[in-house]
């Protein structure tokens, strides 16, 4: 069974290019989280999703940033007109849907680095 | 703001020492849990522990938790090299959906 998958797991963007962040959770794990990291810092909750529907978005900037989880495919984290300050590694975990706010399962994170 | 904050920042000791972390947090909880970073990783999880508990144990970690006083202490006993990590807290504050916030971290350094 295959872990958490991030992609791409380095990411450089142009300020003003959009940054699209994917996240394949644990096979039958239907409930995926974002959270963002600053060097030195603890992970500060972006969004919480569950196929086809945003369950808590209330850590995620209302400008630029969006996340999906459809019913087929990756959960998607998009930044649109990426500036500076978006640049920070962002990690995706997901967990069982009988254990919800129990363990999460994290992926190896995506480092964006915005020039 | 975060709900837990771990104390302290760094910790430094040599293999075989004991390593004993601080978390404290603001709101009643459901559960806390602490996982371990290692550098440029994802998190793994360690250990959980229910409100209505007091203690737990899992192979050479120690997990306390004080309702009364928000708080939780995890200990890392016999330390070795590859316990350098950074280690985290996080609070679940309810059943069912619930957003798990993290603190800070403490970073670990075990020398040889």
């Amino acid at each position: 069974n295959a872990g958490v998958m991030q992609n791409p797991r380095h990411l450089v963007r142009r300020r003003g290019q959009e940054a699209r962040l994917r996240c394949s959770p644990m096979k039958g794990h239907s409930h995926v989280y974002w959270y963002r990291q600053l060097p030195e810092e603890g992970l500060k909750f972006m969004v919480y999703l569950q196929k086809e529907n945003i369950i808590d978005e209330s850590g995620m900037p209302k400008e630029r940033f969006s996340a999906e989880f459809p019913k087929e495919g990756p959960s998607i984290l998009r930044i649109q007109q990426v500036v500076r300050g978006d640049s920070a590694a962002y990690f995706c975990a997901s967990l069982e849907p009988t254990a919800l706010n129990e363990k999460l399962f994290f992926g190896s994170g995506t480092q964006l680095s915005v020039l | 703001s975060q709900q837990g904050e771990e104390d302290p920042q760094a910790l430094s000791i040599q293999e075989g020492e004991n390593a004993t972390m601080n978390c404290s947090y603001k709101t009643s909880i459901n559960n806390l849990q602490w996982y371990r970073q290692n550098s440029g990783r994802g998190l793994v999880h360690l250990i959980l522990i229910r409100s209505n508990e007091r203690e737990k144990h899992s192979g050479r970690l120690r997990v306390t938790l004080d309702t009364s006083k928000k708080s939780s202490s995890l200990l890392i006993t016999a330390s070795r090299a590859a316990d350098t990590a950074s280690y985290f807290c996080a609070t679940a504050m309810n059943s069912g959906y619930s957003t798990l916030t993290f603190g800070k971290g403490t970073m670990l350094l075990v020398s040889p």
